[in-house]
This record gives structure tokens, sequence and C-alpha cells, in this order.
């Protein structure tokens, strides 16, 4: 079945250093990926997505390409901000022709971001 | 722009209790995911359902139901709760038709204390 991989935390950074959460995943087909984000007590909020190989989703600074030769969807920022603490969940959604549209998600990285 | 309502934001009950949560999907989205995320733990797909049918199941214990109505809102039921089925419990909803699916939009959860 679909699953994905997602580097353990929790991950700890100064402000203004560099990002990097790495994702890999395995599927049949080609399935769409996508980074949500949880900050504390509220729900999941999504933050970029790719929908084919070689795409590259961002939003708020973050990037993430779509690397079917890896198996990978990896979480990039350049500068990262205190305000960027929050849980990462690196997720999947089946290509469409297996009916199934559920998410399967990562196991989630805790990112705090010290001033 | 609306957003996925979740109801009640928070739920004590005793073990062996019943539990009704509901959910209120984006206006014209046909489609209604209900996700269980453990303390710590990823989300984990348990149901759901696409135009008033359910179109998936996963890891949804037999003492849980649910349904989409008319209106598209959905119910979980939980029965003879236990205290694993403390969780935050998320419901997502998206547009399959017109050329989707489109991405799946999380509502802030409920939160399920079983005591």
């Amino acid at each position: 079945g679909n699953s994905v991989t997602q580097m353990e935390g929790p991950v700890t950074l100064s402000e203004e250093a560099f990002l990097t959460i790495n994702c890999t995943y395995t599927a049949t087909g080609y399935p769409s990926l996508f980074w949500y984000v949880q900050y504390p007590g509220e729900g999941l909020q999504l933050l970029l997505k790719a929908t084919k190989a070689d795409d590259k989703g961002s939003n708020k600074g973050f990037e993430a390409t779509y690397r079917k030769e890896t198996t990978s969807f990896h979480l990039e920022k350049g500068s990262v901000q205190v305000s960027d603490s929050a849980v990462y969940f690196c997720a999947l959604r089946g290509a469409p022709i297996q009916g199934a549209q559920k998410l399967v998600f990562g196991q989630g990285t805790r990112l705090t971001i010290n001033p | 722009a609306a957003g996925v309502i979740q109801s009640p934001r928070h739920l004590i009950k005793e073990k062996r209790e019943t539990a009704t949560l509901k959910c209120y999907p984006i206006p014209r989205h046909d489609t209604v995911y209900w996700y269980q995320q453990g303390p710590g733990q990823d989300p984990q797909f348990l149901i759901s359902f696409y135009e008033k049918m359910q179109s998936d199941k996963g890891s949804i214990p037999d003492r849980f139901s649910a349904q989409q109505f008319s209106d598209y809102h959905s119910e979980l039921n939980m029965s003879s709760l236990e205290l694993g089925d403390s969780a935050l419990y998320f419901c997502a909803s998206s547009l399959v038709l017109a050329g989707g699916p489109y991405e799946q939009y999380f509502g802030p959860g409920t939160r399920l204390t079983v005591t």
C-alpha cells in the first residue's frame, strides 16, 4: 500500500537558518503530494502541493519538488522565522484511478525555531 | 471564505458512553473524510463519503459508524467509548466532481477525551 516516511524530529533551528525536512514515499502510479502544517492547538492547514513529477509547490517561502526518480518531496525554506514553529506533515493521495482519495500521512516533524 | 466546521470542539466522555461528532463541509464540496489523530501521532484515515455514499473505509473500529446526510453534513457516532479513543478527530472536505479531486480542507478538529 501507499506509505510516507518523514524525517524524524524534533528539529530545532535558529531564526534565519535554512530548513530541510525530508519526505519519501511509496506508491503505485502517480500520486499527489502535499505538505500540511499544524500549529499548536489547531487543525491541519495545507501548506503546498504538487500533483505530477517535477512540479514544485511553493507557499510562504516554503518549497518542495516532486521527484519521481527518488520518490521524494523534501520541504525547504531558506530563512525560517519563529512563527514557523509547528508540526509539519508530508502526505500522499493516491492516483484517481485507484479510487480511494484518502490522505496517507507521514509521522510528522516538530519544528522549533529559536530567536 | 467558508471553512469546514466541526462541533463540538471539545468533548469529555466516560468509558462506555457514546459520542457524536458533527462536520459541516465547505459549501458545494461533495466529499467528506474523517481522520483520527492520537497524541503525538499522525492522522489516520477512518472513513469517507462521496455524495452521501461511503466511498472508502480505513481503520475505523466496529464501534464507530458514520453517515453523510442530504445537506452533506456528516456525523461520526462512537459507542462503547474506550480510553484509547481519546484523540483529535478531524473532518476534511473536498470537491471530487468537475475535474477534481481537489485538495482536502481540514476543520479545526474535535478533541475527545475519554475518562
